[in-house]
């Protein structure tokens, strides 16, 4: 148990709806980080979150979003959902120091029917 | 840009035989390189890492050394079980802004 937790677990959706993903860090950590692991695209980074502001930007898309809140935890928000946002999303949370370890939650697997 | 380049799966195994994943990297810098697993149907797990070159990272009879004159990240482990069996992940720490850069994964799969 690597101290990361997601909710949900699973979520079925349509085409043109709104999710919205939590994740709560370890304790202690004040980064956060989304991960999207996709057959076509592997694993990509999405947005990185440090004590409440964006800190990274990566392959996110416009109808994506992500916050994270006062007490840490973090929510990644997607709209507009297509067939292909179907994926596994994973959030990591590091104490935020130059490269220290992340450490993974257990995803979230997202399906757009 | 940075990325990683990981050998092509699955790689299939009797138990008790040689292990070796390639891994390969482009960076600039000098990042931390890590190897993630992925048992079936869970998250990823830290394996191990090592922050600078020559350093060797080691877990659960895995090892990894961080090569800077061949820039790679080579994963080993001397005797594998059936319980290896799983999706593994080397990545780099990109620089700057820590995001991890994966590479595509590699399966094994380990037979009694």
């Amino acid at each position: 148990d690597s101290g990361v937790t997601q909710t949900p677990k699973h979520l079925i959706t349509a085409t043109g709806q709104r999710v919205t993903l939590r994740c709560s860090p370890r304790s202690g950590d004040l980064s956060v980080y989304w991960y999207q692991q996709s057959l076509d695209q592997g694993l990509q980074f999405l947005i990185q979150y440090y004590n409440g502001e964006e800190r990274a930007k990566g392959n996110i898309l416009e109808r994506f979003s992500a916050q994270q809140f006062p007490d840490l935890h973090s929510e990644l928000n997607l709209s507009s959902l297509e067939l292909g946002d179907s994926a596994l999303y994973f959030c990591a949370s590091s104490n935020g120091l130059a490269e220290e370890t992340q450490y993974f939650g257990p995803g979230t697997r997202l399906l757009v029917l | 840009g940075n990325s990683v380049t990981q050998m092509e799966g699955p790689v299939t195994l009797s138990e008790e035989a040689f292990l070796t994943i390639n891994c390969t990297y482009t960076a600039t810098g000098y990042p931390s390189l890590f190897w993630y697993v992925q048992y079936p149907g869970e998250g990823l797990q830290l394996l191990l890492k090592a922050t600078k070159a020559d350093d060797k990272g080691s877990n659960k009879g895995f090892e990894a050394t961080y090569r800077k004159e061949t820039t790679s990240f080579h994963l080993e482990k001397g005797s594998v079980q059936v319980s290896d069996s799983a999706v593994y992940f080397c990545a780099l720490s990109d620089v700057g802004t820590d995001k991890l850069i994966f590479g595509t994964g590699t399966r094994l799969q380990v037979f009694p």
